[in-house]
C-alpha cells in the first residue's frame, strides 16, 4: 500500500487566492482527518470524515475553510480566500480500528 | 472536550541516558494513549500506544505508563540514540484510537552524542 497520499508536497499562493489540498486515504480505512500544524497551535484537527459523511468539523477555524469527501478514495481541504495566517503544514490521516496514518502533509505559504 | 496537555516541550539528553515526556488528560472517559514521532520535516509515525486497562507496555527502549487515576501518561526511552531526536506527540481519545484524538503540543527531543 502507498500509504495516505497528499498532493501538493508544497504550495506558496498570494493571499486572496483559493488552495485546494488533496488526499486520498489507504484503501479500506473508513476515517479521514484533517490536521493542521503550526509552531504555535501544534497539530489541530480541522475536520474528520467517516465513511465520506462528515462527523465534526469544530475545528475548522472559519467560512474560509470547506473539505470534501466525495468517496472513499478522495478528500479536498479548500481554502478561499486563502490569507498568510493560514501558512502551516496540513495533514491528512485515515483510519481503521486503531492507530492513524498519516500523509506526508501539504507545506502551504500565503503571500 | 478532551484537553491534553505535555511537557516539557524541549528536553535535551545526553546519548544512553533516559527521556522521559509527561502528558495529561482531562475527559476520564478516554481509553486509547497514542504516542507519535515526528522526524524533521516527516509525517507523525506511531510509535506505541496503550489502552485504559493497561498501565504499562514496552517495546524494545520504549515504554509508555498510565495512571487512571490521576489521567496521566508517560513516554519512557531508555539508552538514548541520536536517531532518537525529534518531536513527540501525546495524544487521547475517547473512543478506541480510530475516532477524533487529541494531541499535545510536542515535545523536542534532542539527544546529544
Amino acid at each position: 500500500d502507498a500509504g495516505v497520499i497528499q498532493s501538493p508536497r508544497h504550495e506558496v499562493t498570494e493571499m486572496g487566492q483559493e488552495v485546494t489540498l488533496r488526499c486520498k486515504p489507504i484503501s479500506g480505512h473508513d476515517y479521514l482527518f484533517w490536521y493542521r500544524q503550526t509552531m504555535m497551535r501544534g497539530l489541530e484537527l480541522l475536520i474528520y470524515f467517516n465513511n465520506n459523511v462528515p462527523i465534526d468539523d469544530s475545528g475548522m477555524p472559519e467560512d474560509r475553510f470547506s473539505a470534501k469527501m466525495p468517496n472513499a478514495s478522495f478528500s479536498t481541504l479548500k481554502i478561499q480566500p486563502s490569507e498568510p495566517r493560514d501558512s502551516a503544514v496540513y495533514f491528512c490521516a485515515s483510519s481503521f480500528r486503531e492507530g492513524y496514518t498519516f500523509g506526508s502533509g501539504t507545506r502551504l505559504t500565503v503571500v | 472536550g478532551e484537553n491534553v496537555e505535555q511537557h516539557p516541550s524541549t528536553l535535551s539528553v545526553q546519548e544512553g541516558d533516559s527521556a522521559v515526556i509527561k502528558c495529561t488528560y482531562s475527559d476520564s472517559a478516554s481509553n486509547y494513549f497514542p504516542w507519535y514521532k515526528q522526524e524533521l520535516g516527516k509525517r507523525p509515525q506511531l510509535i506505541i500506544d496503550i489502552r485504559s486497562n493497561v498501565g504499562e507496555k514496552k517495546d524494545q527502549r520504549i515504554a509508555v505508563t498510565l495512571n487512571k487515576t490521576a489521567k496521566h501518561f508517560s513516554l519512557h526511552i531508555t539508552e538514548t540514540q541520536p536517531e532518537d531526536s525529534a518531536v513527540y506527540f501525546c495524544a487521547a481519545s475517547l473512543s478506541g484510537g480510530y475516532q477524533k484524538v487529541t494531541f499535545g503540543i510536542g515535545t523536542k527531543l534532542q539527544v546529544i552524542p
